[in-house]
C-alpha cells in the first residue's frame, strides 16, 4: 500500500507568515510524529498523537508550533508568524499500534523543506 | 533513553564490507538497538533491530557483544547507492521518541 505522504513537498515563506503542512500516515497507523530535521543534523522529536490524542508535545519548539490530528487519520503542522530559524525539514511518521523504540517500525514520509525568507 | 556514540562520517569503495559502530554504554536491560537509514531528500528506514548476539537480514547484519555496551551495523558487499547516513538508537518498549543524534554519514566510493 501507499506510504506516508507529506504536502507540501517544498514551501517557501516569507517572515510572519503562517504555513501549514500536511501528513497523510499509512491508514490504519495508530501513532503519528512529527520531527524537525535541521541540515546535516538528525531529526528533532516535536511530538506524537495516538489516534487523535497529542500524547507528548514536549519537542514543540514554541508556542507558534501547533499540530492536530481530529480524526485520528491526517495531522497538520503548523506554523504561526514564521521566523529563519524554523527552516528546516518536516518529516512525519507513522507506527502501525503503540510507538515504541523496541520491536515497532516507525514509517517515514518525504518531508517538507520549509524555508523562511 | 540511552545515549550513543557513534562515527561522524567513514568513507568506502564499492564491493567492500562496511562496518559501523556504535557506542551505547548505559544501555538498560530492557533497551534495544536499533539502526535507521537516510538518504537525501527522504526520511529514516528502518534498517535492523537486536537485542544480543546476531541478527541478519536481507540488507545488514547487526552484531552485538555480550555486555552490550557497543553494537555494529555491517553492510556486505556495499553499493554507490548505500550512500547515505546512518542512524544507531536505543530504547525499550516503553519509550515513544525516537532520539537520532547525527548519525554516521557513509559515502561509497566507486
Amino acid at each position: 500500500g501507499a506510504g506516508v505522504s507529506q504536502s507540501p513537498r517544498y514551501k517557501v515563506a516569507k517572515r510572519g507568515q503562517d504555513v501549514a503542512l500536511r501528513c497523510d500516515p499509512i491508514s490504519g497507523h495508530v501513532s503519528l510524529f512529527w520531527y524537525q530535521q535541521a541540515l546535516g543534523q538528525g531529526p528533532e522529536f516535536l511530538t506524537y498523537f495516538q489516534n487523535e490524542a497529542q500524547l507528548d508535545k514536549s519537542g514543540l519548539p514554541s508556542d507558534r508550533f501547533f499540530a492536530e490530528r481530529p480524526e485520528g487519520s491526517v495531522s497538520t503542522l503548523k506554523i504561526q508568524r514564521t521566523q529563519q530559524e524554523d527552516s528546516a525539514v518536516y518529516l512525519c511518521a507513522s507506527s502501525l499500534e503503540w510507538a515504541r523504540v523496541a520491536g515497532e517500525t516507525q514509517y517515514f514520509g518525504p518531508g517538507t523543506r520549509l524555508l523562511v525568507l | 533513553l540511552a545515549k550513543t556514540t557513534q562515527p561522524i562520517s567513514m568513507d568506502s569503495y564499492e564491493g567492500q564490507e562496511v562496518n559501523i559502530t556504535c557506542s551505547h554504554n548505559n544501555i538498560a536491560t530492557n533497551d534495544y538497538i536499533t539502526w535507521y537509514q537516510q538518504f537525501p531528500s527522504q526520511g529514516p528506514r528502518f534498517i535492523i533491530q537486536g537485542y544480543k548476539t546476531k541478527v541478519t537480514n536481507e540488507v545488514a547484519s547487526l552484531f552485538i557483544p555480550a555486555d552490550r555496551k557497543s553494537s555494529t551495523l555491517s553492510l556486505p558487499r556495499v553499493s554507490l547507492s548505500d550512500t547515505a547516513v546512518y542512524y544507531c538508537l536505543v530504547g525499550d518498549n516503553r519509550d515513544d521518541k525516537i532520539i537520532f543524534g547525527k548519525g554516521t554519514r557513509l559515502h561509497i566510493l566507486p
